[in-house]
């Protein structure tokens, strides 16, 4: 069971450039979340999809977009890459975000540097 | 003030010593409380959820104090593999919808 599969894994990036990081689960969940990782400042929420269809902004989301392309899939992208979006970015998914005790499950994550 | 707040360490331990990280949370309407781990470079994976009794497994116990808002993780006889960066996350909240908020983090590194 692969469970959070995130693409890719590592990328360099000119400041100006565009991506899209890629995110798909198996486990048939609803909710999808995009987070970005900082030394010292945990884990931020950047935009989440609470099901299909649906997505909208967590704590950072400026400089970013995303898409909720199905149930299983939820894209990152960044349009116009800065040196401050330089940062470890990991996907996520929760069976029902309805429900505050369930387990959060990541994706490995991508290590993403904008020169 | 961070919404949740961990001592960020490092923590240098001897194999066997008992060691106990602490977590505060501002919002007293937050309703579920975990424990994450995380190796270096790798994903956060859930350790152990809180409950309001306190829990224990194995070497590990956590406690909650809604009172003084205040988690706890305990580690009993230390391990060489107990080496990692320990989140502590809140979940919930009268905010309406899902939160999480992550504490940066504390590091554990266990010596022979």
């Amino acid at each position: 069971n692969a469970g959070v599969t995130q693409t890719p894994k590592f990328q360099v990036l000119k400041t100006g450039q565009s991506m899209t990081l890629q995110c798909a689960q198996d486990m048939n969940h609803n909710s999808m979340y995009w987070y970005r990782q900082d030394p010292g400042m945990g884990l931020r929420l950047i935009y989440y999809s609470a099901s299909e269809g649906t997505t909208d902004k967590g704590e950072v989301p400026n400089g970013y977009n995303v898409s909720r392309l199905n149930k299983r899939e939820f894209s990152l992208r960044l349009e116009s890459a800065a040196p401050s979006q330089t940062s470890v970015y990991f996907c996520a998914s929760i069976q029902d975000s309805g429900y505050s005790g369930n387990t959060i499950y990541f994706g490995e994550g991508s290590w993403l540097t904008v020169v | 003030r961070k919404e949740v707040e961990q001592d960020p360490g490092p923590f240098n331990v001897p194999e066997g010593a008992t060691v106990a990280f602490n977590c505060t949370y501002s919002n007293s309407a937050s309703q579920s409380f975990f424990w994450y781990r995380q190796d270096c470079r790798k994903e956060p994976k859930l350790l152990m959820s809180v409950y309001s009794s306190g829990n224990e497994d194995g070497r590990f116990t956590a406690q909650l104090n809604r009172a003084s808002q205040y988690i706890s993780l305990l580690i009993r006889d230390s391990k060489l593999s107990d080496s990692a960066t320990y989140l502590c996350v809140v979940n919930g909240g009268n905010t309406g919808g899902f939160k999480t908020i992550f504490g940066a983090g504390t590091r554990l590194f266990v010596k022979a």
